[in-house]
C-alpha cells in the first residue's frame, strides 16, 4: 500500500494479557515512530527508529513497552502484563529521512482497550 | 524540548480564512515549525513546515514572525472538512512533539 499501515485497528486486551502491535511503515522510509495518544489528548512521543537502530526510547512509559524494527522496516510494540491505563490509541508515523525537514505520515493508529 | 502554545480553540465559518496562531518563545535555531491537523478517527495529517520564511502549499500558508517566536497558519478558505485538531510542533533532531493543539470548528 501507499500509506502506513497498522494491525490490528482494534484489540481489546485483558489485564495483564500481553500485546504485539504491528506497523508497517512506508516502503523507503528510514525514521519510524512510535506515539501514544490517550482520549482527548495530543499523541505522547513513544520512541524512534533510524534504520533498525532505536535512537530514543525515552518516551517508553515503563520497562514493559518495548519496540522493536529488526530489518529496518516493519516494527513491532509489544507491551507486556498490560494495565487500564495503558488503553489509548497507539500510533505510527515513518518519514523518509531523519532530518527535521521531512514531513512524517501517520497511520491510522491502533486502538488498545485493556479491560 | 522546545513549547509552543495555541488557543484551545477556534471557530470559523465556512469558506472564511482562518488565522491559527502558534506562540514558541523558547524555539532555538535548528528547529523546525510544523503543523499537522487531526481529524475525528484518524491519525495526524502534515499541512506544511518552515524554518525562517513564508510557506505556502496546496492546503495552506504559513507566516513566520521575523524573531521565529511566533507563527500563524492560515487556511484561506475554511471547508467542513477543515474541522479538525491543529497542532503546531517543533521539530528538533527527528521526533515530533505535540501539544494539545487547537480544536478548529467550521459552521456552514
Amino acid at each position: 500500500g501507499a500509506g502506513v499501515s497498522q494491525s490490528p485497528r482494534y484489540k481489546v486486551a485483558k489485564r495483564g494479557q500481553d500485546v504485539a502491535l504491528r506497523c508497517d511503515p512506508i516502503s523507503g522510509h528510514v525514521s519510524l515512530f512510535w506515539y501514544q495518544q490517550a482520549l482527548g489528548q495530543g499523541p505522547e512521543f513513544l520512541t524512534y527508529f533510524q534504520n533498525e537502530a532505536q535512537l530514543d526510547k525515552s518516551g517508553l512509559p515503563s520497562d514493559r513497552f518495548f519496540a522493536e524494527r529488526p530489518e529496518g522496516s516493519v516494527s513491532t510494540l509489544k507491551i507486556q502484563r498490560t494495565q487500564q491505563e495503558d488503553s489509548a490509541v497507539y500510533l505510527c508515523a515513518s518519514s523518509s529521512r531523519g532530518s527535521m525537514n521531512t514531513e512524517a505520515f501517520f497511520g491510522q493508529g491502533t486502538r488498545l482497550t485493556v479491560v | 524540548d522546545a513549547k509552543t502554545t495555541q488557543p484551545n480553540s477556534m471557530e470559523s465559518n465556512e469558506e472564511e480564512p482562518v488565522h491559527l496562531p502558534c506562540n514558541h518563545s523558547t524555539i532555538s535555531g535548528t528547529d523546525y515549525i510544523h503543523w499537522y491537523r487531526q481529524l475525528p478517527s484518524q491519525g495526524p495529517e502534515y499541512v506544511i513546515h518552515g524554518l525562517t520564511s513564508n510557506v505556502n502549499n496546496r492546503m495552506a500558508s504559513l507566516a513566520i514572525a521575523e524573531d521565529r517566536k511566533s507563527s500563524t497558519l492560515i487556511l484561506h478558505r475554511a471547508t467542513l472538512r477543515d474541522a479538525a485538531v491543529y497542532y503546531c510542533i517543533l521539530r528538533s533532531w527527528g521526533k515530533l512533539q505535540f501539544g494539545a493543539g487547537t480544536q478548529v470548528v467550521v459552521t456552514p
